[in-house]
């Protein structure tokens, strides 16, 4: 069951320069979109979040774009720091409970 | 800053015995979470929590799986007779349950070893 797909598992990026990560999904009743960062051996940590109701929600070097004809989302991150070296995860979510359906997450390495 | 705890961090049991995975959410927050990730594999939902009650619990949640609130303070999820196949991290969330912001706060996680 694919509902939020996140087609690259890896990308590597110089210091400085834009990670762009994206993800992909299915189900049109998803209202609600959230990126997560993870470290190993740790619980992943909220980073940003949109509405389907926007198409671009900004906080800080972060930006979430969201384009609900294509179904598709997509987190910038720029500058890119080695700080930011981790997995991220795309997740997505509708509904009263708002359980989140998840990606499989990217594994960003931002090289100094 | 407030944050989700979770214990133990890592809880190495046998094959059919019982398990309690302990978590405290944030203080305020008024729905809570378990979900798992098998490793290699997708964080999978299993089961949310509000106002004393299970208000959804997925395909993975059977009648080995329970969840508890017994104070006002920690939630828990019970594995009563563990299986191979639950090895995995269990992370607990919590959310603050205001209209428009679905964030979830997750705990570092328990890694359950099943031997």
């Amino acid at each position: 069951d694919q509902q939020v797909k996140q087609n690259s598992p890896s990308l590597s990026v110089q210091e400085g320069r834009i990670s762009i990560l994206n993800c992909d999904y299915t189900n049109s009743m998803f209202d609600y979109f959230l990126w997560y960062k993870k470290y190993p051996a740790e619980g992943p940590t909220f980073l940003i979040s949109i509405s389907s109701i926007k198409d671009k929600n900004e906080d800080g070097r972060f930006t979430v774009f969201l384009n609900k004809s294509a179904k598709h989302l997509s987190l910038h991150i720029v500058p890119s720091q080695p700080g930011d070296s981790a997995v991220y995860f795309c997740a997505a979510t509708d509904g009263n409970n708002r359980k989140l359906i998840w990606g499989l997450g990217t594994s960003l390495a931002v090289n100094p | 800053e407030p944050e989700v705890t979770q214990t133990p961090s890592h809880q190495v049991t046998q094959m059919g015995q019982e398990v309690i995975l302990r978590c405290v959410p944030i203080s305020n927050h008024l729905y809570f979470y378990w979900y798992r990730q098998i490793l290699g594999q997708k964080v999978e939902f299993l089961v949310s929590f509000y106002n004393n009650e299970i208000s959804e619990k997925s395909e993975i949640f059977d009648d080995q799986f329970s969840v508890e609130r017994p104070d006002g303070s920690n939630f828990t999820l019970k594995i009563r007779s563990t299986k191979l196949e639950d090895s995995a991290m269990y992370f607990c969330a919590s959310r603050i349950g205001h209209r428009s912001s679905y964030e979830q706060y997750f705990g570092p996680g328990t890694r359950l070893t099943v031997t």
